[in-house]
């Protein structure tokens, strides 16, 4: 079964709008992070949320976590044309031990 | 800032050669990873690897790939034969403690072309 499944695949706006994605996880977790991917750089992680958490802030990005519907969202809030990229949600699975695992990701453009 | 190396950036090989790809973990970390992505697919976990042996490793992680600490520095993915479908972006990654409290450091990644 496949952990961390980010919504939507793909987010096109303009620059100065939201942009809020979603990840939805099936088992249960110690945390959840989300990381950002430039084309064909490493990953940069942006946010860690614990399981005990609900909501989390850092800068113009807004984490949410239920853990009763296994689902995260990430929010950037006044989006720049500097923030396309991908974003990755990954999970630490109780049962899996000491590793990441990453969902499929949401490519986000914003056009300026 | 302390960083993830990774070398080479690039390596094209034919099939069935040998290929290792070498990564400098940042200095005062413990626990060490490899990824890959196929182009365009999601990031997948291959092994981990702690107090010099591995912890974990994954179904595509088979008898073929194997990962060495050499030295106090370098952290190293061999792929001993290799396959058209091995053509990936592989990631080395690190962390300082216990997957459950912190987050990992990423290198930019070895992107392999396997012809």
């Amino acid at each position: 079964s496949q952990q961390g499944e980010e919504d939507p695949q793909a987010l096109s706006i303009q620059e100065g709008e939201n942009a809020t994605m979603n990840c939805s996880y099936k088992t249960s977790i110690n945390n959840l992070q989300w990381y950002r991917q430039n084309s064909g750089r490493g990953l940069v992680h942006l946010i860690l949320i614990r399981s005990n958490e609900r909501e989390k802030h850092s800068g113009r990005l807004r984490v949410t976590l239920d853990t009763s519907k296994k689902s995260s969202s990430l929010l950037i809030t006044a989006s720049r044309a500097a923030d396309t990229a991908s974003y990755f949600c990954a999970t630490v699975p109780m049962e899996y031990g000491n590793k990441l695992v990453f969902g499929a990701g949401t490519i986000l453009r914003v056009k300026s | 800032e302390p960083e993830v190396t990774q070398t080479p950036s690039h390596q094209v090989t034919q099939m069935g050669q040998e290929v290792i790809l070498r990564c400098v973990p940042i200095s005062n970390h413990l626990y060490f990873y490899w990824y890959r992505q196929i182009l365009g697919q999601k990031v997948e976990f291959l092994v981990s690897f702690y107090n010099n042996e591995i912890s974990e490793k994954s179904e595509i992680f088979d008898d073929q790939f194997s990962v060495e600490r050499p030295d106090g520095s370098n952290f190293t993915l061999k792929i001993r034969s290799t396959k058209l479908e091995d053509s990936a972006m592989y990631f080395c990654a690190s962390r300082d403690r216990p997957s459950n409290t912190g987050e990992l450091f990423f290198g930019e990644g070895s992107r392999l072309t396997v012809l």
